[in-house]
């Protein structure tokens, strides 16, 4: 179930500071999807874009999607030490399909 | 989207034992998903459950450790069987609602612990 890569496996920054999180896929796609995880608990989806978007915002996130690299980023700027949690990519390859999740990437975000 | 109340959140095992944990979604589901997740780790599928037949398991898990029931379109248990240290984790239920774009939704997450 999972095909995504994500880098880094983990970032320690700075509350304030700009934060960049990865993740590569190996399919086409419908979407690719952001998640965030607090600790232990159920993943919250955060930002959607679709496989024809190149960016798309939405408050202090910033996700951009690159299909002929088969890649996406993840930035959050501003950072606070709420935003401090487990990020995931989800890849949909189409309705037919089980979402398929990335590693993950344990960010956090020192006062 | 869906609301999915999981329980328990939490637990602390007996090696040997068995637990079940329950999960019950707001809307009717076709399929739910069943996750295991170890400290810092992604999220590895268990079975996907679908109701009126046996769940299908992944690679590496078996019914007989991991009995899933899926009794309505609405909830699901699984029970993670004769216990041992090395099943402490995070188990998550997931229903994904499908349409235009297919969107994740999970339940609260149980910590066991089994010592």
């Amino acid at each position: 179930s999972q095909q995504g890569e994500e880098d880094p496996q983990a970032l320690s920054i700075q509350e304030g500071e700009n934060a960049t999180m990865n993740c590569s896929y190996k399919t086409s796609i419908n979407n690719l999807q952001w998640y965030r995880q607090n600790s232990g608990r159920g993943l919250v989806h955060l930002i959607l874009i679709r496989s024809n978007e190149r960016e798309k915002h939405s408050g202090r996130l910033r996700v951009t999607l690159d299909t002929s690299k088969k890649s996406s980023s993840l930035l959050i700027t501003a950072s606070r030490a709420a935003d401090t949690a487990s990020y995931f990519c989800a890849t949909d390859r189409g309705s037919n399909y089980q979402l398929i999740w990335g590693a993950g990437t344990k960010l956090i975000i020192k006062p | 989207s869906a609301v999915i109340s999981q329980k328990p959140s939490r637990d602390i095992c007996q090696r040997g034992t068995s637990l079940t944990i329950q999960c019950q979604v707001d809307s009717q589901v076709t399929m739910m998903f069943w996750y295991r997740q170890q400290p810092g780790q992604s999220l590895t599928l268990i079975a996907t459950a679908n109701q009126g037949s046996e769940a299908t398991y992944e690679s590496g898990f078996v019914i007989d450790k991991f009995p899933i029931s899926r009794p309505n379109l609405t909830f699901s248990t699984l029970t993670v069987s004769n216990m041992s240290p090395e099943d402490s984790s995070i188990y998550l239920c997931s229903v994904e609602v499908r349409g235009a774009n297919t969107e994740a939704f999970f339940g609260q997450g149980t910590r066991l612990t089994v010592v």
